[in-house]
This record gives structure tokens, C-alpha cells and sequence, in this order.
């Protein structure tokens, strides 16, 4: 079946601008996460998503950062006022509940010149 | 703060050599011990993980790891490592309170033929 899929796969913009990034999670996977994968580090979490429940949102790293999921399925992390520190690889993931396996997208490459 | 270490940047390895790959996490609480990988071009998928019961745990293509409390240590091995395990190795830590995952920064396994 289809797994996580992201979009687009590649992102280049000046600084400044807003961009959206977009998820879409395995069918009925009722868990979402976004994290950044920055130049030789891990993967920082940003945001999870559990059902109807309020997001943990601790992870953000500012307010430049948002992310929403409309009908418990779709996710979009909106960057606005993007800095070239945002540049990073934004992955997402999916699973059946919190402490079960995670399904990763490919990623999305993002580049702020 | 919850943090994971890897203490392997990078490893080159024969064929058939063995393999161990370090992981210790910091929190002392219950945790849920996850190995990722990610081979040239793909996306992360799940090695193994460990919830509780047996601290050794075997994943896929002949992996395993051996959970050590007392040491807070989550060491992945294999046996005898093939060209095909080439590829990038993520520990997680995901604590049974919290909806965070603790990522390490990554062991780059290169295996000569």
C-alpha cells in the first residue's frame, strides 16, 4: 500500500518568504510527527499529532513555525519569515498509535538563500 | 534534558566483519528504545525496538540489540555485516510519558566489499 508521502520533495526560497510543507500520513495511522533533520545532526521533533487531540507542540522552535491537520488525516508545517537557519531536511511520520513503529516520509529538502 | 549518544560517527567495515554500534540515552525513567536505518536514497525504516520484556531484541537482516538498564545502553550488533548494510544508523529514545521521540545524531556504516 502507499506509504507517507510528502510535498515537494525539494524547496529553494529566499529569505523572508513564508512556504508550506505537506504531509500525507498512511491511511487510519491516527499519529503524525514532523521533525528537521539538519547538516550532521539527528532528528529534531517538532510536532506530534494524536486523533482529535491538542498537538504537542513543544518541539517548535519558534513561532515562525505552525503546523496543522485537517481532518485527522493531511498535515502542513508552515515556516513563516524563513531564515537560513530553516534550511534542513523536514521529515514526517505516521503510525497506528504514539508507541508504535513509525513510517517516514522521503523529506522535504528545504533551501533559504 | 533527554538526550541520545552515539559514540560512532562514522564506521568502515569489511564484509563479514562484526558489528556493534553504541546507543545510551540519558533519561532514567521507562523508556521505549527504538534502531532506525536509512540506506542510500531511502527513507527511515524501523530496524528493532524494544518495549520491555527480553532485553535482547532481534530485528531484520540479522540484527539485534541488547537493552542494559543499568548502563542506559541500547548497543545494536550484527554478526558478520554485508555490502548491503551500508547505510545510516539512527537510536531512539521515546519515554513512556511523553509523545517525544530522542533521535542521535547518526552512525554512518560503510562496508567494503
Amino acid at each position: 500500500g502507499a506509504g507517507v508521502s510528502q510535498s515537494p520533495s525539494n524547496k529553494v526560497t529566499e529569505k523572508g518568504k513564508d512556504v508550506e510543507l505537506r504531509c500525507d500520513p498512511i491511511s487510519g495511522h491516527t499519529a503524525l510527527y514532523w521533525y528537521r533533520q539538519s547538516l550532521g545532526q539527528g532528528l529534531e521533533f517538532l510536532i506530534y499529532f494524536q486523533g482529535n487531540s491538542a498537538p504537542d507542540k513543544s518541539g517548535l522552535p519558534s513561532d515562525r513555525f505552525s503546523a496543522e491537520r485537517t481532518g485527522g488525516s493531511v498535515s502542513t508545517l508552515t515556516i513563516q519569515r524563513t531564515q537560513q537557519e530553516d534550511s534542513a531536511v523536514y521529515l514526517c511520520a505516521s503510525s497506528l498509535v504514539w508507541s508504535n513503529e513509525q513510517y517516514f516520509g522521503p523529506g522535504t529538502r528545504l533551501t533559504v538563500t | 534534558a533527554q538526550s541520545v549518544s552515539q559514540h560512532n560517527h562514522h564506521v568502515i567495515l569489511s564484509e563479514a566483519a562484526s558489528l556493534e554500534l553504541g546507543c545510551n540515552y540519558s533519561y532514567g525513567g521507562t523508556v521505549n528504545l527504538f534502531w532506525y536505518v536509512q540506506y542510500p536514497g531511502q527513507h527511515l525504516q524501523l530496524l528493532l525496538k524494544y518495549f520491555s520484556g527480553d532485553p535482547l531484541v532481534k530485528g531484520i537482516k540479522g540484527f539485534e540489540a541488547e537493552f542494559i538498564k543499568s548502563k542506559f545502553s541500547f548497543n545494536l550488533r550484527k554478526p558478520s555485516v554485508q555490502w548491503s548494510d551500508t547505510a545510516e544508523y539512527f537510536c531512539a529514545v521515546n519515554r513512556d510519558t511523553g509523545n517525544q521521540f530522542y533521535f542521535g545524531t547518526g552512525t554512518s556504516l560503510t562496508v567494503i566489499p
